[in-house]
């Protein structure tokens, strides 16, 4: 199975702060990589496909890049409603796997 | 607007088979360009992929749950089912059924999870 490794587990930033969680792979998994928020009690949503595309209705502060094997996710002004848990997962084998997740709080 | 949502029960004994369903609504099982998913979360912890299947019945499992998972879709009533044989304590999760693009392989459509505990 194709590992991903995520950083930070968690971190704590202030309004309208940038913030970047980066996603690692075991391996090459070119752009096939997606990014979800998930909210305490909720699925997970659909965020970023494809490394790097926003999908339909999310705001445009949200935004993902990287190829191969490292991956980049940002909220380019962190707002109130961002706080949540963010997972990558990869697609290029299967078993998809996710990773552990990165915990977003408000300093 | 697509909808999915889990029923089955919410508690099931060891050595038992969890069974659940998801119907999907506003959207056709046989329409293609989608894989039918199955993704279950341990209490507190990350997201673990089971499987998923096409409308045709291809079927893709997770390897360390492949000898105890089935998936399985009935197009006529537009749903798709899990079965887990031989369940333990570690089995206890919320499970997610989902609708998977084809091409993306985002998972853009979610029913609310269902918790199942294992447990005599």
């Amino acid at each position: 199975d194709i590992q991903m490794t995520q950083s930070p587990s968690s971190l704590s930033a202030s309004v309208g702060d940038r913030v970047t969680i980066t996603c690692q792979a075991s391996q090459d998994i070119s752009n096939y990589l997606n990014w979800y928020q998930q909210k305490p009690g909720k699925a997970p949503k659909l965020l970023i496909y494809d490394a790097s595309n926003l999908e339909t209705g999310v705001p445009s502060r949200f935004s993902g890049s990287g190829s191969g094997t490292d991956f980049t996710f940002t909220i380019s002004s962190l707002q109130p409603e961002d706080i949540a848990t963010y997972y990558c997962q990869q697609y290029d084998n299967l078993p998809q796997t996710f990773g552990q997740g990165t915990k977003v709080e408000i300093k | 607007q697509v909808q999915l949502q889990e029923s089955g029960p919410g508690l099931v004994k060891p050595s038992q088979t969890l069974s659940l369903t998801c119907t999907v609504s506003g959207g056709s099982i046989s329409s293609g360009g989608y894989y039918w998913s199955w993704i279950r979360q341990h209490p507190g912890k990350g997201l673990e992929w089971i499987g998923y299947i096409y409308y045709s019945g291809s079927t893709y499992y997770n390897p360390s749950l492949k000898s105890r998972v089935t998936i399985s879709v009935d197009t006529s009533k537009n749903q798709f089912s899990l079965k887990l044989s031989s369940v333990t304590a570690a089995d206890t999760a919320v499970y997610y059924c989902a609708r998977t693009s084809r091409k993306s392989k985002g998972i853009d459509y979610w029913g609310q999870g269902t918790l199942v505990t294992v447990s005599s």
